[in-house]
């Protein structure tokens, strides 16, 4: 069965601080890996990646995939208390996402 | 160009109630999902469509879906328990060559009493 596991699940630091949340997967028929950030609705698309060693980056978040060992992290940078949320990686096969738990982040000013 | 629209927003129901929560996308892709997020579990995969006239199921019994048309993906709770208090989210990708990620409606929250 496709699994994602998502670590930690659960991080709190200050405001500057630099932060990486880990994202493992075993699937079958991998296509891409997706990054979302959720505050109080829906889940906000950040990063698909679909090649291994290739980084994507927005502003102060970038994204790097390494398909050998099954993981992938997301880098954010210079916190701001508006990173405060819960980010989401997924695993997009042929027919669905496969989620991980999450990973609440909280940016203490 | 709304994207994936979800209604309501809210709702409460009785068990063994039955309801239908709507999704409709505006993107023109053939695929949509309907997934449930319950604290600490993350998204969970109820139902899939590849495209109007086919759905296909992941977890028992419970919910229904039809696919009449590329735009609308309704998902029917058929008699309503308390397991099925939840956070519902509907998803579609946007319309483009290559993998496209999928971009979700803003949620109905469902509680069963």
């Amino acid at each position: 069965e496709d699994k994602v596991v998502q670590s930690p699940l659960s991080l709190v630091v200050h405001e500057g601080d630099t932060v990486t949340l880990n994202c493992s997967y075993e699937v079958t028929n991998f296509r891409s890996l997706l990054w979302y950030k959720q505050e109080k609705k829906a889940p906000t698309f950040l990063f698909m990646l679909t090649s291994s060693g290739i980084e994507k980056k927005s502003g102060r978040l970038s994204s790097i995939l390494d398909k050998k060992e099954l993981f992938s992290i997301l880098n954010i940078t210079a916190t701001q208390t508006g990173d405060s949320a819960i980010y989401l990686c997924a695993e997009q096969g042929a027919q669905k996402l496969v989620f991980g738990q999450g990973t609440r982040l909280t940016i203490n000013p | 160009n709304a994207g994936v629209t979800q209604t309501p927003k809210f709702h409460i129901l009785k068990t063994g109630q039955s309801m239908t929560l709507q999704c409709a996308q505006d993107m023109n892709h053939g695929y949509m999902s309907w997934y449930r997020q319950d604290p600490g579990m993350g998204l969970r995969l109820i139902y899939y469509s590849a495209a109007a006239g086919t759905t296909d199921k992941e977890v028992p019994n419970g919910y229904n879906v039809s696919r009449l048309n590329t735009e609308d993906f309704p998902l029917r709770l058929v008699s309503a328990a308390p397991s099925q208090t939840s956070v519902y989210l509907c998803a579609s990708p946007r319309r483009g060559s290559g993998i496209q990620p999928q971009h979700f409606g803003d949620g109905t929250r469902l509680s069963i009493l």
